[in-house]
C-alpha cells in the first residue's frame, strides 16, 4: 500500500510569486485535504476535494486554490505569495463515506517566502 | 464553531515514566469525531487513534491508552512506561459529523512531549 507523498519538500519563493505544491494520495483514497501548519500551531484546514471539485473550504482567501485529478492527486495553488505563506504545507488523503473516512497525511512541503 | 483545547504546551518527563496529555474540545454537534496523531521531527503527522462521540469506550493500544469523557468533553491520551522514541508533538483534533459532506479536522496547538533517557 502506497502512502501520502508530496512534492517538492522544500520550496523558496519570494513575495508576489506564485506557488504549486502537489500531492498523491494513498491508494485506494479518493479524497484530498490540505492544511497550513505555521511555526508552532496546529493544522489548518485549506479545503477539501472530492470527485474533482472543491467540497469544503476553511478560512482562507481564494489566492489559495487547488485541483484534484481523475486519478484523486491534487495541487494546492497559491497566488500573489506573502510573507506570512511561510508554513508546513500538508496533504491528506482518505475515503470518503466508507465510514472510517480518518484522514492520513504526507510528510509535508516547507515553503519559505522572502 | 469548534475549538481543541491542548493546555500543555510542552511536557518533559524521563523515561519509563506515566505521561498523560490533555486534550478538551468544544462543538454543538451531537455527532462528532476525535482524533490523536503524532508529529516527529520529521514532520508527517502520524495517525493514532479516532473515536467516535457516540462511543465513550476507553481503549488501549499497548502503552497508548485514551480516554474519552463526553460529561467533561476531554480526550486525554496517555503513554504509560514512556520510552525516547515517544518524544513528538502530539496533536488533538475533531472533525464533525459530515454525512458525506466535507468537513477539515480542527487541531489544537499541540504538546510538545520529551522523554529524556
Amino acid at each position: 500500500e502506497t502512502g501520502v507523498t508530496q512534492s517538492p519538500t522544500h520550496l523558496i519563493k519570494t513575495r508576489g510569486q506564485q506557488v504549486t505544491l502537489r500531492c498523491s494520495s494513498q491508494s485506494g483514497h479518493n479524497t484530498v485535504s490540505w492544511y497550513q501548519q505555521a511555526l508552532g500551531q496546529g493544522p489548518q484546514f485549506i479545503f477539501q476535494y472530492y470527485r474533482e471539485e472543491e467540497n469544503g473550504r476553511g478560512n482562507f482567501p481564494p489566492r489559495f486554490s487547488g485541483l484534484q485529478f481523475p486519478n484523486y492527486s491534487s495541487e494546492l495553488n497559491v497566488n500573489a505569495l506573502e510573507l506570512d505563506d511561510s508554513a508546513l504545507y500538508l496533504c491528506a488523503s482518505s475515503l470518503a463515506n466508507s465510514g472510517t473516512d480518518t484522514q492520513y497525511f504526507g510528510p509535508g512541503t516547507r515553503l519559505t517566502v522572502l | 464553531a469548534q475549538k481543541v483545547t491542548q493546555a500543555q504546551t510542552e511536557i518533559s518527563v524521563v523515561e519509563k515514566e506515566d505521561v498523560t496529555l490533555d486534550c478538551v474540545y468544544e462543538t454543538r454537534d451531537t455527532t462528532y469525531y476525535l482524533f490523536w496523531y503524532k508529529q516527529p521531527p520529521s514532520g508527517e503527522l502520524v495517525f493514532l487513534i479516532r473515536r467516535n462521540s457516540f462511543d465513550e469506550q476507553n481503549e488501549i493500544s499497548g502503552r497508548y491508552s485514551w480516554n474519552f469523557q463526553k460529561s467533561t468533553s476531554s480526550f486525554n491520551f496517555t503513554i504509560t512506561a514512556s520510552q525516547v522514541v515517544d518524544s513528538a508533538v502530539y496533536f488533538c483534533a475533531l472533525r464533525r459529523y459530515s454525512g458525506g459532506g466535507a468537513d477539515g479536522l480542527t487541531f489544537g496547538k499541540g504538546t510538545h512531549l520529551i522523554i529524556q533517557p
